[in-house]
């Protein structure tokens, strides 16, 4: 089946540092990559939808300018936390949207725990 | 604005009991709904899902119907076994086909199943 690869799986970094996380689709084309994050005991929370090859869109409340995505190409997406703070701290999910014989799904990659200090 | 909503946790349950999660959405047009399981320290796996009302979701035992009518996806298991112990997440797309939008989700169920 359909797999994204994320990595890295954790990350520590100093406050006022950039962290890159970056996503995979390893056996399929993602056209449509999603960034999620998650608070501790929370739900999945939305961030940003990406497509490959244009802007991201981001949810409101989400900043764009410290949230930055790339999707350059059909089986790469990246999210980098620019100048992170300690309430960055966070666990990251990428998804992407699948699609098979008029049926579609969503496969998540791993996830980033990411803790600035 | 879509929401779901879903049962508060934790559950703790005995092995081979019944299992039901409840979850509720609202939601224009004609979601599609998921449930998502999240074992400690992994991301999010695909547990069963149901794309128009009154289709059933199956997997691993695990079973949820879409109702139209009260607007629900409960979960439920006949018999639970302690490797289900994880967190369950209630989840829909609000669009009819394509995979273009993020999902919606509930904050999700601890689900601890004791030997």
């Amino acid at each position: 089946g359909a797999v994204v690869s994320q990595h890295p799986s954790w990350v520590i970094c100093k406050s006022g540092t950039s962290v890159k996380i970056e996503c995979r689709s390893l056996d399929f084309q993602a056209t449509t990559m999603f960034w999620y994050r998650q608070f501790p005991k929370q739900s999945l929370m939305l961030m940003a939808t990406s497509n490959e090859g244009s802007k991201a869109t981001y949810e409101q409340g989400v900043e764009k300018d410290k949230f930055l995505i790339n999707h350059a190409s059909l089986t790469l997406s990246t999210l980098t936390v620019t100048s992170a703070h300690p309430e960055d701290s966070s666990f990251y999910i990428c998804s992407a949207s699948t699609s098979g014989q008029g049926n579609y799904g969503y496969t998540f990659g791993s996830g980033t725990r990411l803790t600035v200090v | 604005g879509d929401s779901v909503t879903q049962m508060e946790g934790p559950v703790t349950l005995s092995e081979e009991a019944f299992l039901t999660i409840n979850c509720t959405y609202t939601a224009t047009g004609y979601p599609s709904l998921f449930w998502y399981v999240q074992y400690p320290g992994e991301g999010l796996q695909l547990l069963l899902k149901a794309t128009k009302a009154d289709d059933k979701g199956s997997n691993k035992g695990f079973e949820a119907t879409y109702r139209k009518e009260t607007t629900s996806f409960h979960l439920e298991k006949g018999s639970v076994q302690v490797s289900d112990s994880a967190v369950y997440f209630c989840a829909l797309s609000d669009r009819s086909g394509g995979g273009a939008d993020g999902l919606t989700f509930g904050k999700g169920t601890h689900l601890i199943i004791q030997p």
